[in-house]
């Protein structure tokens, strides 16, 4: 079955500390993989995408890699501010023959930083 | 301002009724989402369309129906046989098919009265 996992479900920090948010899935065959933040009430906004053959990309202080032979996927935060505060989502994109891409949505790590 | 404008922010269904949600996008963007999110769980696909004039059914199509006439618009109406409608309706879209991003509108909270 194809699924993404996150964890941890949620995490508080203080501000200006870092912290790292995990992702596993088991899609295959898998086309790309994909970190949305969404804020309380809002629509989610991309941060990164990377394919199969990237290990790493970087967005300012957002910073996702992706290791796919262990299917494991971490979204790092560094020097973290109030703003960072949201649900950050793992998307991945499953390859389905001759229909394109299917997202699989996990159910985001909701990330609380505190003064 | 180029994006995606969901309308209404907040809306409210009384038994036996049916609401639409409306969702424009100025990208030229060919295909167009729509998804529910509930508390916990990741969002879920409603119905997807990649051209004008056809979409498909998304994981939890029962209950809703779409249209496509314009690039444009992809309104969502959720219809009397969906009996737990209260959630976060959120309409994506997308240039490609496979490696895209997908841009999302403000979303739309629907409860029941």
């Amino acid at each position: 079955k194809n699924q993404v996992e996150q964890s941890p479900q949620s995490l508080i920090i203080l501000e200006g500390k870092n912290c790292t948010l995990q992702c596993n899935y088991t899609v295959s065959p898998f086309s790309n993989l994909r970190w949305y933040k969404q804020d309380t009430g809002r629509g989610p906004v991309s941060l990164t995408i990377m394919t199969f053959s990237e290990n790493t990309k970087s967005n300012g202080r957002y910073t996702a890699t992706l290791d796919a032979d262990t299917k494991q996927s971490s979204l790092h935060i560094t020097a973290s501010q109030l703003s960072d505060s949201a649900s950050y989502i793992c998307v991945v994109s499953w390859l389905i023959y001759n229909q394109g891409g299917k997202l699989i949505f996990g159910q985001g790590t909701e990330l609380s930083v505190k003064p | 301002d180029g994006g995606i404008t969901q309308s209404p922010k907040y809306l409210f269904r009384k038994e036996g009724q049916n609401v639409t949600l409306s969702c424009e996008q100025n990208l030229n963007h060919d295909a167009m989402y729509w998804y529910r999110q509930d508390p916990g769980q990741g969002l879920r696909l409603i119905y997807y369309s990649q051209i004008v004039n056809d979409f498909q059914k998304g994981d939890i199509a029962e209950g809703y129906s779409v249209s496509r006439e314009k690039k444009e618009s992809f309104p969502l109406t959720v219809t009397s046989a969906q009996k737990n409608p209260t959630a976060f309706y959120l309409c994506a879209s997308a240039s490609g098919r496979v490696v895209n991003i997908q841009y999302f509108g403000a979303g739309t909270r629907l409860s029941v009265l």
